[in-house]
Parts: C-alpha cells; structure tokens; sequence
C-alpha cells in the first residue's frame, strides 16, 4: 500500500487555467505538507498542516489554496495558472514533533504552456 | 545567505570509495537534521536523521553533525553505481512545522 499518494503524477495544462492535485497519507501521521521542486531541484516548503490546520503559508501567491478535509487528506486549487507555476509539487507526511522526518508522495510534474 | 547550503557537485567518485557531502546551515536554533535521497524522477526518501553531535552510523551510511560549525555530513562507505542520486541535506527545528532544505548535491558512483 502506498503510504503517501498524490494525483495526477502528470499535469499538463494552459495559462489561467485552474487545476487541483490531490493528496492522501495513510501513515497515521498528524502532519501533512506541499512542496515545490523547481528545475533546479530545490525544495521549497508552500504550506503544512496539523490536524487540519494550517501553520504555515510560505509567502506563496493567493492563487494557491490548500484544502484538508482531515488529516489524511491535503489538496491543493491552483487558479489562473502562469508559466513560472512549472514545476514538480510534492505532498509529504510526518508525525508532527521533534523529528519532522518527511514521507513524500510520487509527485505531481506540472507543466503549464 | 541560504539557511541550508550544500556544495552543489556534481560529485563523481568510484565504485568501492567513499563519497563524502557536505552541507552547512545558518540557523543556530536548528535542532534536527535530515539526509534525503532523491533518484532522477523519483521522491525524496530519507536515508539518515541526526539530532546530537558527533556520528550516526546505519550501514554504510554515516551522518555527522557538529553544532559548533554549524555543519552536517554524509559519509558513504563502499559506494555503489545504485547510490547515484541527488542528496538532500534539510534542518528543522521543534515544531517549526517545516524542513529547510539546501540545494541538493548530485552524485554519480562510476563502475
């Protein structure tokens, strides 16, 4: 069973379209996350949530909205797409705490023409 | 200056050697830290995680950390072609409710 799955692996859409990837965890875990890969592959935290909380918004534009109906469950709505929204966004899990060991899903490769 | 810095490679070492990644932070107050590795295409999967000082070993994997400096490495002994990947070096502190992650450092082990 997969641990952290997110949908779809690949996103390939317009300019100012509107699109979501979804995300689940069946870790059992209280914490869950987004996270932006660029080309270069550096890894940026967007947002996390705790029990259905959100504690932290990184500066990202308000075109992106992260939902969690629980805390297995976090998405993420991505309206009027740009160019510079391109890149590969991670969803990940971990027991909130001391460790913040992160347990990430496959990935989402969003490209957007 | 970047909160976590790696030296960014890419590193190329041979089958059997040991391939040594450095990373330094700039947070005083962080408090663990986190070795991922990430295949081409693939997720980050976390390989080592080390609190305290001094060395953490778990096979042929070995995570030092010294406060002081402010530094954190990744030893690997008998490096394999399989251990070619990106290698992720991330800080958090308690309850922060996020990793900082560097740049990544690519490795290539060469038959």
């Amino acid at each position: 069973d997969t641990a952290v799955s997110q949908t779809p692996k690949y996103l390939v859409t317009q300019m100012g379209n509107d699109k979501s990837i979804k995300c689940e965890q069946n870790l059992g875990h209280d914490t869950m996350y987004w996270y932006k890969q660029d080309s270069k592959k550096f890894l940026k935290i967007m947002f996390s949530y705790n029990n259905k909380e959100l504690i932290i918004n990184e500066t990202v534009p308000n075109r992106f909205s992260p939902k969690s109906p629980d805390k297995a469950h976090l998405n993420l709505h991505i309206n009027s797409l740009e160019l510079g929204d391109s890149a590969v966004y991670f969803c990940a899990s971990s027991h909130k705490g001391r460790t913040e060991k992160l347990f990430f899903g496959s990935g989402t490769q969003l490209s957007v023409l | 200056q970047k909160e976590v810095e790696q030296n960014s490679g890419p590193l190329s070492v041979p089958e059997g050697a040991i391939a040594s990644l450095n990373c330094t932070y700039s947070d005083r107050g962080s408090q663990s830290f986190f070795w991922y590795r990430q295949y081409s295409g693939k997720s980050p999967e976390l390989i080592m995680s080390i609190y305290s000082n001094g060395d953490k070993e778990d096979g042929r994997f070995t995570a030092q950390l010294n406060k002081a400096s402010q530094y954190v490495s990744l030893l690997i002994r008998d490096s394999q072609p399989s251990d070619s990947a990106t290698y992720l070096c991330a800080s958090s502190f308690t309850n922060a409710g996020k990793s900082t992650f560097g740049d990544g450092t690519t490795l290539t082990v060469k038959p």
